[in-house]
């Protein structure tokens, strides 16, 4: 089983709304994520880490992280279509989810 | 500065050949690692480097061999190809020696066919 799991959808929002995205960890160790987003056909790149239990916003991007339930999730507010990608979850030493693919529709 | 760069682009080899994959980084990084992506399996960490000088296995090295050149250049070998092995394989680079732990930066991609 690998340590980290994500739901790998995919997963459909009108634009402007909003985009939930989870993942889930087996190791209660590890103390940071990364999410990383990957547009089709070209290489993941990071678009966010958080290391802390709470909240990170970023601009329209939020992560969440809970360690007492050890799940991360990545919040996108008025998704728009150029966020249609994969998004990836990362822990170090933990690997990489499956990735959930994100179409928003216009 | 470009990064981290990754040669061929794309290859086709038939069952039985060998190739050698390219990857180098000019961030002066520590860490180096190859993953391999295939439909609905997101990326599988191959091998990885987590200072000069040194390498380790990660969750799918088997038919793969690994050289870090120097700091900047780290390359994969495929001794003889399997259909298996098609894939598209990415090089990465992270800051930190020791590996896995932080930030990576991904090259663009090899599409890889093995007939």
């Amino acid at each position: 089983q690998k340590e980290v799991e994500q739901n790998s959808g995919p997963l459909s929002v009108p634009e402007g709304a909003i985009a939930s995205l989870n993942c889930t960890y087996s190791d209660r160790g590890s103390q940071s994520f990364f999410w990383y987003r990957q547009y089709s056909g070209k290489s993941p790149e990071l678009i966010m880490f958080i290391y802390s239990n709470g909240d990170k916003e970023d601009g329209r991007f939020t992560a969440q992280l809970n360690k007492a339930s050890q799940y991360v999730s990545l919040l996108i507010r008025d998704s728009q279509p150029s966020d249609s990608a994969t998004y990836l979850c990362a822990a170090p030493g933990g690997g990489f989810g499956a990735g959930t693919r994100l179409t928003v529709k216009p | 500065n470009a990064g981290v760069t990754q040669t061929p682009k794309f290859q086709v080899l038939k069952t039985g050949q060998s190739m050698t994959l390219q990857c180098a980084q000019d961030m002066n990084h520590n860490s180096m690692y190859w993953y391999r992506q295939d439909p609905g399996m997101g990326l599988r960490l191959i091998y990885y480097s987590a200072s000069e000088g040194t390498t380790d296995k990660g969750e799918v090295p088997n038919g793969y061999n690994v050289s870090r050149l120097n700091k900047r250049e780290f390359s994969l070998r495929l001794e003889s190809a399997a259909p298996s092995q098609t894939s598209v394989y990415f090089c990465a680079s992270s800051a930190l020696a020791g590996g896995l732990a932080d930030t990576q930066y991904f090259g663009p991609g090899t599409r890889l066919t093995v007939l």
